[in-house]
């Protein structure tokens, strides 16, 4: 079965600081697709990044980074010099395709709390 | 583009009361979903649909009803509130299926149930 944890429920930083939010998710499938997602206090939830199984290379986006490794099982995402901007409910989420090529639905870890504090 | 919208942004319903929340987006994607988000539970889906006229089932369909009439359209029913149906309920949608395009998200509704 297909599974994501995010370990972390809350973490509280102070400006400036470094924050790394955990994801490690389970799956069978060979073909599969990892998703962050940010949800502000605003509410919405806006799309960060997407990665495929097929590529691990690492991303680097401003001050935003994500970390894949296949052989732990884990799509990190790390914020660099955190602002207060950054405090967010984050959510990591799964998908894939079975070995029909079916796809499956997207399954939704239950979020990090980051509270960046100035 | 004004991307997903939702209607209303707040709603009390006393219990056994019913219901029509709407999504729309203008983006011309096919798939659209109903998500409802309790603390705790993250995001849960109710329904979804992969295009215009078609609807089907999600991980928490029990007490609601959907319609896709327009593609631009996605409307959730409730036909007889009941206090666990209290939460913040978000519409989103995608351009292919969900298990490799990006959600685009509504702002939410927030519906209190008494």
């Amino acid at each position: 079965a297909q599974k994501v944890t995010q370990a972390q429920t809350e973490i509280s930083v102070v400006e400036k600081e470094d924050v790394t939010l955990d994801c490690v998710y389970e799956t069978r499938d060979t073909t599969y697709y990892l998703f962050w997602y940010k949800q502000p206090p605003s509410g919405e939830l806006v799309f960060l990044i997407r990665r495929n199984s097929f590529d691990e290379q690492n991303e680097i986006s401003g001050r935003y980074s994500w970390n894949f490794q296949k052989s732990t099982s884990s799509f990190n995402f790390t914020i660099t010099a955190s602002q207060v901007v950054d405090s967010a409910v984050y959510f990591c989420a799964l998908s894939g395709m079975d070995g029909a090529g079916n796809n499956r639905k997207l399954i939704w870890g239950l979020g990090t709390s980051l509270a960046v504090n100035p | 583009n004004a991307g997903v919208t939702q209607t209303p942004k707040f709603r009390v319903l006393k219990t056994g009361q019913s219901m029509t929340l709407l999504c729309a987006q203008d983006m011309n994607h096919e798939y659209m979903y109903w998500y409802r988000q309790d603390p705790g539970m993250g995001l849960r889906l109710i329904h979804y649909s992969v295009g215009e006229g078609t609807t089907a089932k999600g991980e928490v369909p029990d007490g609601y009803n959907v319609s896709r009439l327009k593609k631009q359209n996605f409307l959730l029913g409730l036909e007889s509130a009941a206090p666990s149906q209290t939460s913040v309920y978000f519409c989103a949608s995608s351009l292919g299926h969900e298990t490799y395009n990006e959600q685009f998200f509504g702002p939410g509704t927030r519906l209190t149930v008494l």
